[in-house]
């Protein structure tokens, strides 16, 4: 069965950095484009970022362009988002989700959270 | 940019009641762009109806979605308890997703 498991949230100060991860398995990941997705607390459902199958073509959400960085390595079944200069606003919990053929999510991982204090 | 509006913000109905949730759009999108998600507290959010009337896998039949141009609906036809939630309508476009900022559904 498709399962995709986040890992590296945390808290971090304001300005600083941090790279979450997402492992996926269960399915062919090289086949998907797949998206970060964000949900600050009791707020609703933000896109962040997603990533073609290949890598080759990214696009990112105006809040967060020039500061995160999604990547993929198809060989290790792996989706990566490298977020700079973070802020209070990028306090959210971040999932991983799998983009399906329709253009929206049919897998979700379970999230995790991100927590900016200044 | 597209906005979608959700309505009502919040919806208090009882089980075995008919519940209809809308999401407008700001301007005219495709139909095969369009998605539904309901989310439970402490969940991932889960993919009901896919190019706006389609059911995702594993999805009861009270679920169903329609709607065209800037207007579009998720029916559940007879609510039960599960059902209680908070629901997000979606679309692409433009090369990025957008989500309307979601409808409580409450027990009455």
């Amino acid at each position: 069965q498709v399962q995709l498991v986040e890992s590296g949230g945390g808290l971090v100060k304001s300005g600083g950095s941090l790279k979450l991860s997402c492992a996926a398995s269960g399915f062919t990941f090289s086949d998907y484009y797949m998206s970060w997705v964000r949900q600050a607390p009791g707020k609703g459902l933000e896109w962040v970022s997603y990533i073609s199958s290949s890598g080759r073509t990214i696009h990112y959400a105006d809040s967060v362009k020039g500061r995160f960085t999604i990547s993929r390595d198809n060989a290790k079944n792996s989706l990566d988002l490298q977020m700079y200069s973070l802020t209070g606003e990028d306090t959210a919990v971040y999932y991983c989700a799998r983009d399906s053929t329709s253009w929206n999510f049919d897998y979700w991982g379970q999230g995790t959270l991100v927590t900016v204090s200044s | 940019e597209i906005v979608l509006t959700q309505s009502p913000g919040t919806l208090s109905l009882s089980p075995g009641e008919r519940a209809t949730l809308s999401c407008r759009a700001s301007q005219t999108i495709s139909s095969s762009y369009l998605a539904w998600y309901q989310q439970k507290p402490g969940q991932a959010p889960r993919l009901l109806i896919y190019r706006a009337s389609s059911r995702a896998t594993g999805i009861p039949d009270r679920f169903s979605g329609g709607g065209s141009g800037t207007d579009f609906t998720l029916t559940v036809s007879r609510l039960e308890p599960e059902d209680f939630a908070v629901y997000y309508c979606q679309n692409y476009g433009d090369s990025r997703y957008t989500f309307g900022q979601g409808t409580k559904l409450e027990i009455k």
